[in-house]
């Protein structure tokens, strides 16, 4: 499709497991961005890329925590030992070039229950 | 780093009335201020933008407002209709300019 794709769209775990989120961006977009979002809030940033490069990680909870962008193009979320607390919906966005501003286009989302 | 605030979290209004929605942000050189639809079951979609070096944007029936010194913006909407019934985002843009921050969100629901 011509959207951002995102997978699993749902994933549910068990308190300890590790779990991957995937992320493939429109085709040609140059930057990525990993969010979540909890039910009832806006989205909360975690990381973003320029091509294969981490730009900004600021956002990541804690060192269960880590993303790549290997060939400038998917992505993965990685978490680590999950609790309970990253339940949350995990939204991936991309953007066509690496500017100032512009438009995010965010996919459907990956919602995960950490049981 | 930057904080946004909107209110109000819920909004009702009759088809044909206007809604606004208002945020404020702590970051003082935040430039960029889109604001988001998010529908349910499906993820933000911007409807429009305003950067700092611009007070006023209108696109249709959709306005946004800046005032850089209160630091704050809002999202106007006139003539609603049932289809603008969704939650709508503010953010601001602030020290990364990869980085938006989100405000909590404004349940728009237009009633016929």
């Amino acid at each position: 499709g011509a959207g951002v794709s995102q997978s699993p769209r749902y994933k549910v775990t068990k308190r300890g497991q590790d779990v991957a989120l995937r992320c493939d961006p429109i085709s040609g977009h140059v930057s990525l961005y990993w969010y979540r979002q909890a039910l009832g809030q806006g989205p909360e940033f975690l990381t973003y890329f320029n091509y294969e490069a981490q730009q900004d990680k600021s956002g990541l909870p804690n060192d269960r925590f880590s993303a790549e962008r290997p060939e400038g193009s998917i992505s993965t979320l990685t978490i680590q030992r999950t609790e309970q607390r990253d339940s949350a919906m995990y939204r991936c966005a991309s953007s066509p070039r690496s500017s100032n501003t512009g438009e995010l286009f965010f996919g459907e989302g990956s919602r995960l229950t950490v049981l | 780093g930057e904080n946004v605030e909107q209110h109000p979290s819920t909004l009702s209004v009759q088809e044909g009335d206007s809604a606004v929605i208002k945020c404020t942000y702590s970051d003082s050189a935040s430039n960029y201020f889109p604001w988001y639809k998010q529908e349910l079951g499906k993820g933000p979609q911007l409807i429009i933008d305003i950067r700092s070096n611009v007070g006023e944007k209108k696109d249709q029936r959709i306005a946004v407002t800046l005032n850089k010194t209160a630091k704050h913006f809002s999202l106007h909407i006139t003539e609603t209709q049932p289809e603008d019934s969704a939650v709508y985002f503010c953010a601001a843009r602030g020290d990364s300019w990869g980085k938006l921050q989100f405000g909590a969100g404004t349940q728009v629901v237009v009633t016929p």
